[in-house]
């Protein structure tokens, strides 16, 4: 099976950057991927990364190291607009499909 | 160009009851994905149709099922409700060309009481 950890909640200034781990374990590795949620809303695709290195999107960045099963979401000039959860997600290759796997979500709050 | 959309927003059930939940993909997309996020969780896979055929399920009992229509269109349904199954239902959709990217719908708020 998968198993895919990220931390519950963070806490950050209007302004600042802040850094959302995941790590993962998991067989058949075939991409990882970052998601916003707004409390009642859908996710949103943020971000994609199947090779190692720095994705960079505006604002938002993510990182991935497969060696060490580990990624982040880094998060430029926060915004309050950026206040949502954030969910690491894990595709599998089953050869069945595009499927993925999500961490229980990172819960941001950005305080002015 | 509308997005995923699915049907009822809200809904309401009692125990043992059975539910049906509709989900329209994003224009161009074939595949389709559902899955269940508890409140303060991340979606769980339930399972994927392509092509009307269910590809891939995740761990969840038979008491899932689901349908594509020719379409594209899908379909989960949910007999013998449980207070557990009260969650939010998302489905997502994918295209064949971009097949990596998942569009999720707003989801449906199911409450069994």
């Amino acid at each position: 099976g998968q198993n895919i950890d990220q931390p519950t909640e963070m806490t950050a200034t209007e302004g600042a950057i802040v850094q959302i781990n995941c790590t993962y374990q998991t067989s058949g590795f075939n991409g990882l991927f970052w998601y916003q949620q707004h409390a009642g809303e859908a996710p949103t695709f943020l971000s994609y990364n199947v090779l190692d290195g720095l994705e960079e999107k505006g604002r938002f960045s993510s990182f991935l190291s497969r060696s060490k099963g580990y990624s982040y979401l880094l998060l430029k000039e926060l915004q309050m607009k950026d206040s949502a959860s954030y969910l690491c997600a894990v595709k599998v290759n089953n050869n069945a499909g595009n499927m993925l796997t999500f961490g229980g979500g990172t819960r941001l709050m950005v305080k002015p | 160009d509308a997005g995923v959309t699915q049907s009822p927003t809200h809904l309401i059930k009692t125990r043992g009851q059975q539910v049906t939940l509709r989900c329209s993909p994003k224009s161009g997309h074939d595949t389709v994905s559902w899955y269940q996020q508890a409140l303060g969780q991340g979606p769980q896979f339930i399972f994927q149709y392509y092509e009307e055929e269910e590809r891939q399920r995740g761990n969840f009992p038979d008491r899932f099922s689901g349908h594509q229509f020719p379409n594209y269109s899908s379909e989960l349904n949910v007999n013998a409700l449980l207070l557990g199954d009260s969650a939010l239902y998302l489905c997502a959709s994918s295209a064949p060309t971009t097949s990596y990217e998942q569009y999720f719908g707003p989801g449906t708020r199911l409450t069994v009481t």
